[in-house]
Parts: C-alpha cells; sequence; structure tokens
C-alpha cells in the first residue's frame, strides 16, 4: 500500500500571499489530520477531518483552514502568510481512530 | 502544565547497547492512547509504538518495547541492540479521552545519537 504523500515537499513564499497543501491519505483511511512543527513551539494540532467533515481544531487563527474531499485527500490553506508561519506541515491518515501514519512533510517558508 | 514530558533534550549512545528514552505523562481521562513516532533528520514521522490505558500487557514491536507503569504516568520507549540506523528525534504522543479525539499532543522530543 502507498503511504500518505504530501504535496509540495518544498514552497516559499513572501508575506501576505495564501499557500494551499496537498494530502492523499493511505488508500482506504478516512481520518486526516494536519500538524505544525517549528522549533520552538514544536509539534501543534491544526484540525482533523473525517469523511469531508471538520471533526476537531486546534488553537490556530482563521488563517488556516481546510477541507477534505470525497476519496479523503485534503488540502490545508494559510491565508496572509507570516513569518511566523515558516513551518514543516505534516499530515497524517488514519482508518477511524487508531494510530496515525504521517507524510514527509511540507516545508514551507515565508520570507 | 506539560502533559507530555520528555526529559531528554538528547543522548549518546553506543551501537549496540540498549537505550531508554523517558517519556511521562499527565491526563485526568481513565481512556487514553500514548504512541512513540521516529523523526528522521529527512522529517518523516515514523509510528513505532502504542500502548493503550487499558492494556494490560506492555506493548512490543521488534526491538521497540514501551515500559508502560500506569500508576506513575510514565511511558518509556525502549530501544534494544541500538543500530546506526536508530540515530533520530524521537517523540513521545497521547490521544486523550473518547474515541472522538483526534488529536494527538506531544512532547518536546529528545534527539537521539548512536556512536559507532
Amino acid at each position: 500500500k502507498a503511504g500518505v504523500t504530501q504535496t509540495p515537499r518544498y514552497l516559499i513564499k513572501t508575506r501576505g500571499q495564501q499557500v494551499t497543501l496537498s494530502c492523499s491519505p493511505i488508500s482506504g483511511h478516512r481520518s486526516v489530520s494536519w500538524y505544525q512543527q517549528t522549533p520552538g513551539q514544536g509539534l501543534q494540532f491544526l484540525f482533523e477531518y473525517f469523511s469531508e467533515t471538520q471533526r476537531n481544531k486546534g488553537n490556530f487563527p482563521g488563517r488556516f483552514s481546510g477541507r477534505q474531499f470525497s476519496n479523503s485527500r485534503s488540502e490545508m490553506n494559510v491565508s496572509t502568510l507570516e513569518l511566523g508561519d515558516s513551518a514543516l506541515y505534516l499530515c497524517a491518515s488514519s482508518l477511524y481512530t487508531d494510530t496515525q501514519y504521517f507524510g514527509p512533510g511540507t516545508r514551507l517558508t515565508v520570507l | 502544565a506539560q502533559k507530555i514530558t520528555q526529559t531528554q533534550p538528547g543522548m549518546f549512545v553506543q551501537e549496540k547497547e540498549a537505550v531508554t528514552l523517558d517519556c511521562t505523562y499527565d491526563t485526568s481521562d481513565q481512556s487514553y492512547g500514548l504512541f512513540w513516532y521516529k523523526q528522521p533528520s529527512s522529517g518523516e514521522m515514523i509510528f513505532l509504538i502504542y500502548q493503550g490505558s487499558y492494556d494490560e500487557q506492555n506493548a512490543t514491536e521488534g526491538r521497540y518495547s514501551l515500559n508502560f507503569q500506569k500508576a506513575r504516568k510514565s511511558a518509556n520507549l525502549v530501544i534494544s541492540a541500538s543500530q546506526l540506523g536508530d540515530s533520530a528525534m524521537y517523540f513521545c504522543a497521547m490521544r486523550e479521552g473518547a474515541d472522538s479525539n483526534y488529536q494527538l499532543i506531544w512532547g518536546a522530543g529528545t534527539k537521539l545519537i548512536i556512536k559507532p
């Protein structure tokens, strides 16, 4: 089975721009979660989707949003980028509530 | 208060030795799950092992075992016969409460370096 894939792997944006990251879960997995990892804050939960519905949301501003499609693929959008949004964004998929399997991440740099 | 505490920011271990990575957690829930992940320098988070709060036996996956001491709220990862490829960041994570909670709470991680 193919693992979780994330595109793009690397992104460079400037302040004020917006960005969309994509995540394709393991085949058959319907839950997709997103995490932000920074040296200062560590790993923080952004949100989780199941069957196109957001079930949980972390403590991030409204500039961070996401969605899930009927094929379970998920996208995450960050609008009005700030320097502090530079991070590794990790996507994870799971069957339901069990172990989360992660993709390789998207490394976002905001200049 | 920190929900997940990993007290060892970094560790050096000789190849082939066993290593224990510490993790303590804080929760008032009766039902929770504890996870260990490995993150090599490439960035991908690799699942290693899982322990449920109601599991009576310590989890084991190949060279990895979890030393679960519920009363002490401790879930240490033990790697037997360490290898050079074990050099990476290791994260302990917890999922609290009911199955409706899908959020993982993470520790700060331990950087493990295996010396040849």
